[in-house]
């Protein structure tokens, strides 16, 4: 079985200043990670993915999240956050091996970023 | 990115009556799609897989007959919800993949839907 955590309801943080949001994973193979935002009343949209490569990964608006195989973690990041960036952050996993398991995602993170 | 679009954004109904959902991949070939249920404050809940042209896979405790879905070409499903009640209002977003299992899912905007 697959399970995605995100430990924080909730995070704060100054316009300008860095954020991140955490998940961490679990999965029986290799993970294929995503994140995805939502505004309010507004589905889903794409920011980055991890397969495989540089852990690193970078994504769009500015965000990156860093794999970390031996912590199974998959934080999300900015070095700025602006206030626009307000909303309800996804993290979700799917195993790479099988192929055809379906996304299992995390509750959920509201960023509040106050200006 | 890809787009996927959602029809209506929103609908109210009385109890009772069916409600249909379209969702379309605008940009790309859509093998595989997915309805969600996701309610307020809360994660999203899948409720059923779509591959074109086959039955929708239906996930643990979704009833197939209530929530009915059709995904008969490559860019279209629907989900209707049949004989509406208000415990079935709920925002209903759907997603879909290009192809391979490897491809990112995009997802629509969402439909709200408000059973009175």
């Amino acid at each position: 079985a697959q399970s995605v955590a995100q430990p924080e309801d909730q995070v704060n943080v100054a316009e300008g200043n860095p954020l991140t949001v955490k998940c961490t994973y679990s999965v029986s193979g290799n993970p294929y990670l995503f994140w995805y935002v939502q505004y309010p009343n507004r589905g889903l949209q794409f920011l980055l993915k991890y397969i495989t490569g540089d852990n690193l990964v970078k994504g769009s608006y500015g965000f990156e999240a860093e794999f970390n195989k031996s912590q199974t973690s998959f934080h999300l990041k900015k070095p700025s956050a602006l206030v626009s960036d307000s909303a309800l952050y996804f993290c979700a996993v799917r195993e790479l091996d099988t192929g055809y398991s379906t996304l299992t995602f995390g509750k959920g993170t509201m960023l509040l970023v106050s200006p | 990115g890809a787009v996927v679009s959602q029809h209506p954004s929103r609908v109210i109904c009385k109890s009772g009556t069916s409600v249909k959902i379209e969702c379309r991949s605008l940009d790309f070939q859509a093998t595989t799609m997915f309805w969600y249920r996701q309610f307020p404050k809360k994660s999203l809940m899948l409720m059923a897989t779509s591959n074109e042209g086959s039955k929708a896979t239906y996930e643990q405790g979704v009833e197939k007959d209530k929530f009915l879905i059709n995904h008969a070409s490559l860019t279209l499903s629907t989900l209707t919800v049949t004989s509406a009640h208000p415990e079935d209002s709920s925002f209903y977003i759907c997603s879909a993949r290009e192809g391979s299992w490897a491809d990112t899912q995009y997802f629509g905007p969402g439909t709200r839907l408000t059973v009175l």
